[in-house]
């Protein structure tokens, strides 16, 4: 019984591909979130959804779109895919208000050759 | 820049002996969090202190918060080798997101 699963797990693709995120929570959680984490380590808030409404957009570069089909799914699009697109991505989710715990997903590690 | 820096960026430790990891952050905030990060898996929520708090413990996890230096500390007593693992806090500055700092690298040698 996962409660943040996110697919796939490895993606390993070419520049110039597009590539989607999936992401889903069982929690019943109103918000969810896209995290990137870099080789450094450094986990940056990438996109914040309340209830399917987008509340966080955190100046990524407009070839990233998420879409929120309904409060318990957030995917991330990714349009042509360039070398420091690499990273591992983290999908998350909060139950009420965003400064409470969150709960994270197992991670996507995304390689761009 | 990131909200919250952890210091030492990595620690390496003995089996039994007590790890300290600090964290510091720049901007007022209504709760500090602490999380763990196993190599290749997703962060796990260890504990929350909240801004009106001084200390917290659980389990053998200890949280200390002083608002007026911006900072926290959070201390492993006993430590295992299963301890082996990142940290990172995390502080919420007013409406955003959770804001995470780079972590600690934690190595308990057996």
């Amino acid at each position: 019984d996962t409660a943040v699963s996110q697919t796939p797990k490895y993606l390993v693709t070419q520049m110039g591909n597009d590539k989607s995120i999936k992401c889903e929570q069982n929690l019943g959680h109103d918000t969810m979130y896209w995290y990137k984490q870099d080789s450094k380590k450094f986990l940056k808030i990438m996109f914040s959804y309340n209830n399917k409404e987008l509340i966080i957009n955190e100046t990524v570069p407009n070839r990233f779109s998420p879409k929120s089909p309904d409060k318990a799914h957030l995917n991330l699009h990714i349009n042509s895919l360039e070398l420091g697109d690499s990273a591992v991505y983290f999908c998350a989710s909060t139950p009420g208000d965003p400064g409470n715990t969150i709960y994270f997903g197992e991670g996507s590690w995304l390689t761009v050759v | 820049s990131q909200q919250g820096e952890e210091d030492p960026q990595a620690l390496s430790i003995q089996e039994g002996e007590n790890a300290t990891m600090n964290c510091s952050y720049k901007t007022s905030i209504n709760n500090l969090q602490w999380y763990r990060q196993n190599s290749g898996r997703g962060l796990v929520h260890l504990i929350l202190i909240r801004s009106n708090e001084r200390e917290k413990h659980s389990g053998r996890l200890r949280v200390t918060l002083d608002t007026s230096k911006k900072s926290s500390s959070l201390l492993i007593t006993a430590s295992r080798a299963a301890d082996t693992a990142s940290y990172f806090c995390a502080t919420f500055p007013g409406r955003r997101a959770l804001t995470f700092g780079s972590g600690t690298r934690l190595q308990v040698q057996p």
